[in-house]
């Protein structure tokens, strides 16, 4: 199984929802990302967690929460987004050793109203 | 500092035209490269990487990627474009846990 799977694909919500995007690896991999990425730029990192632990936060607002419940699971928490919120929002994984390549999720299209 | 520049924000090729999408990084050590295709709407699929050794490195669906240190390139080709190829791609560097991407290069095929 060499897949990331995130769900949902897609999401609308309100500016006053809560909703949780989650993404799930069984590839044994050690580092989960997040990134969200706006249309026609490249993806943006938002958070790596390393041995469920999260090691790098790219000074993402608090309505962003990311948890990382065990080595084959990574949700990020939304709450009070806002429009310029809506986004591509990608997860992925590597091994967890330096430098390899990562495996990308297919996604959620976040909308944002 | 670590980063990746692709000169070329929009390409157009006829189809069964040769393709050499272009990348430049800065790196201060040997680097590990990436290129990376991505569908509209899709999430980034590895297309090949260089980590080290043999320079000419073979991937996925027909492409090849060059790595030139003394140019700092690392350039992505494919001897004959086939219309499943429009997507956009991307070229990326990493260190330690964190990816650098390049801004990206648009693919167009026409008929």
């Amino acid at each position: 199984d060499t897949e990331v799977t995130q769900t949902p694909k897609h999401l609308v919500m309100g500016m006053t929802n809560k909703k949780s995007l989650k993404c799930e690896q069984h590839m044994g991999h050690r580092a989960m990302y997040w990134y969200k990425q706006k249309a026609k730029k490249p993806p943006e990192l938002m958070f790596v967690y390393s041995y469920e632990k999260l090691s790098i936060n790219e000074s993402v607002p608090s309505r962003f929460s990311p948890e990382c419940p065990n080595s084959s699971l990574l949700n990020l928490h939304l709450h009070a987004l806002q429009p310029e919120d809506s986004a591509l929002y990608l997860c992925a994984s590597s091994p967890g050793t330096r430098d390899t390549e990562a495996f990308f999720g297919q996604g959620t299209r976040l909308t944002v109203v | 500092a670590q980063s990746v520049t692709q000169p070329d924000i929009h390409i157009t090729v006829s189809e069964g035209a040769s393709l050499e999408l272009r990348c430049n990084y800065s790196y201060g050590a040997t680097p590990y490269l990436f290129w990376y295709v991505q569908s509209p709407g899709q999430g980034l699929q590895l297309l090949l990487k260089y980590f080290s050794g043999d320079t000419l490195v073979q991937g996925i669906k027909g492409f090849e990627a060059e790595f030139k240190r003394s140019q700092s390139s690392f350039n992505l080709r494919k001897p004959s474009v086939h219309w499943s190829d429009a997507a956009e791609y991307f070229c990326a560097v990493v260190t330690g846990n964190q990816f650098y991407f390049g801004t990206g290069t648009s693919l167009t095929v026409i008929p």
